[in-house]
């Protein structure tokens, strides 16, 4: 596609309650990024997916949160039993290892999660 | 560890006046260096990246930045400011001979120009 595409763009849950949320990277970008950006705060790395590799787990805070990609396109962060602080703009952001762009995240329009 | 500081909440400047965004990193290997520009309810938008080469880099919407390795900084400038360019701006930094790939962002800087 033209660009980084994101669903829902907007979701409101309970707390307690699982979510999804979808990414589509740009065609043909093998590296794939989850940040999480909290009012008033900036971006905060989640997870990292390049490839056939096992993924960056690193930033994820917490057990409750998870992340898949299938084919080496799609990937889906899923929240488990959400928390109020888990509210947030989820972005998504591709990155692309040859050609123009090279080294360059771009991102999604992000899924703003909202847990009551 | 790799950290990225702007120390401006906010910066104001009137149109047509040039404006700077400050940016200051900490990498303990060599930086590849990004500016993004975020809209009211968009994503991150990318603007200009410093990877190689020379010092001052030209991007998008007239915008330019200048590498300064003895200050590690990246500040963000512009020589003629627009109304359009209000936006938040977050510079980002990456440590490229640590082999991590996900970028360490700052705070944030919001940009108000008046007209």
């Amino acid at each position: 596609g033209a660009g980084v595409s994101q669903s829902p763009s907007n979701k409101v849950t309970e707390k307690g309650k699982d979510v999804e949320l979808r990414c589509d990277p740009i065609s043909g970008h093998t590296a794939l990024y989850w940040y999480r950006q909290s009012l008033g705060q900036g971006l905060e790395f989640l997870i990292y997916f390049q490839g056939n590799s096992a993924p960056d787990k690193s930033g994820l805070p917490s057990d409750r949160f998870s992340a898949e990609r299938t084919g080496g396109s799609v990937s889906t962060l899923t929240i488990q039993r959400t928390q109020q602080e888990d509210s947030a703009v989820y972005l998504c952001a591709s990155y692309g290892t040859s050609g123009w762009g090279t080294d360059t995240q771009y991102f999604g329009p992000g899924t703003r999660l909202t847990v009551l | 560890a790799q950290s990225v500081a702007q120390p401006e909440d906010q910066v104001n400047v009137a149109e047509g006046n040039p404006l700077t965004v400050k940016c200051t990193y900490s990498v303990s290997g060599n930086p590849y260096l990004f500016w993004y520009v975020q809209y009211p309810n968009r994503g991150l938008q990318f603007l200009l990246k410093y990877i190689t080469g020379d010092n001052l880099v030209k991007g998008s919407y007239g915008f330019e930045a200048e590498f300064n390795k003895s200050q590690t900084s990246f500040h963000l400038k512009k020589p003629s400011a627009l109304v359009s360019d209000s936006a938040l701006y977050f510079c980002a930094v990456r440590d490229v001979d640590t082999g991590r790939r996900a970028l360490t962002f700052g705070s944030g800087t919001r940009l108000q120009v008046q007209p």
